[in-house]
């Protein structure tokens, strides 16, 4: 079985540009969450979604966006980049979202803002 | 708020040598506890999980944490440490009506021959 596909694993943009990250879940899984991985912050929470739907946000301006296609694939846009959001963007996968559910985590997206 | 404190941000061991690595949560319902490694330039692996079952719980790679209610703590210990286990461990914590993982700050491990 497949793991969860991030697509591109790397990207180099500069301020105020925006970017668009893919994340492709194990086949049969319906939530995908967001995370986002800095050596300040740590791993924060962006946001999940389940059957298309946003179920869950975390602490994070609006420029953060995603959304989740009927085959369960997601994206997550940043708008107007920072240089503060150069930062490890994980995907994660799991049937239902139930809580007893571990999250299966993709290799990420490395973003590097110039 | 859900938290988990990872004490130590670096461990160092040498190989052979037992591995313990310390988390302790704070929940006010009973919480969902997960260990997660995660070597360099890749994504976060599920080493083992606590969901309300056994308080022993045994992971992959010989790894086990034991929750225990009493000391809100869930260590993750291997008896004998081999180079391979040399990786970032974090710690992570959700409760019953949340969706979001609450992780640590991670703790680096280093193996020593």
């Amino acid at each position: 079985k497949a793991g969860v596909t991030q697509t591109p694993r790397y990207l180099i943009k500069t301020r105020g540009q925006q970017v668009t990250l893919s994340c492709s879940p194990i086949s049969g899984h319906r939530s995908v969450s967001w995370y986002q991985q800095t050596p300040g912050q740590g791993l924060q929470f962006l946001f999940e979604y389940f059957s298309e739907t946003q179920r869950n946000k975390g602490n994070f301006p609006g420029r953060f966006s995603g959304r989740q296609f009927s085959n369960s694939r997601s994206e997550m846009n940043v708008s107007t980049l920072e240089l503060g959001d150069s930062a490890l963007y994980l995907c994660a996968s799991r049937p239902t979202g139930e809580v007893n559910q571990p999250q299966h985590f993709g290799d990420g997206t490395r973003l590097s803002i110039l | 708020a859900q938290s988990v404190t990872q004490l130590g941000s670096h461990v160092s061991v040498s190989e052979g040598a037992l591995v313990l690595l310390r988390c302790n949560y704070s929940s006010s319902v009973p919480p969902y506890l997960f260990w997660y490694v995660q070597y360099p330039n890749q994504g976060l692996q599920l080493l083992l999980k606590y969901t309300s079952a056994a308080t022993l719980v045994k992971g992959i790679n010989g790894f086990e944490a034991e929750f225990k209610k009493s000391e809100t703590s869930f260590h993750l210990t291997k008896p004998s440490a081999h180079m391979s286990d040399a990786a970032e461990y974090f710690c992570a914590v959700t409760y019953s009506s949340g969706y979001a993982l609450n992780f640590g700050k991670g703790t680096s491990l280093l193996v020593t021959p």
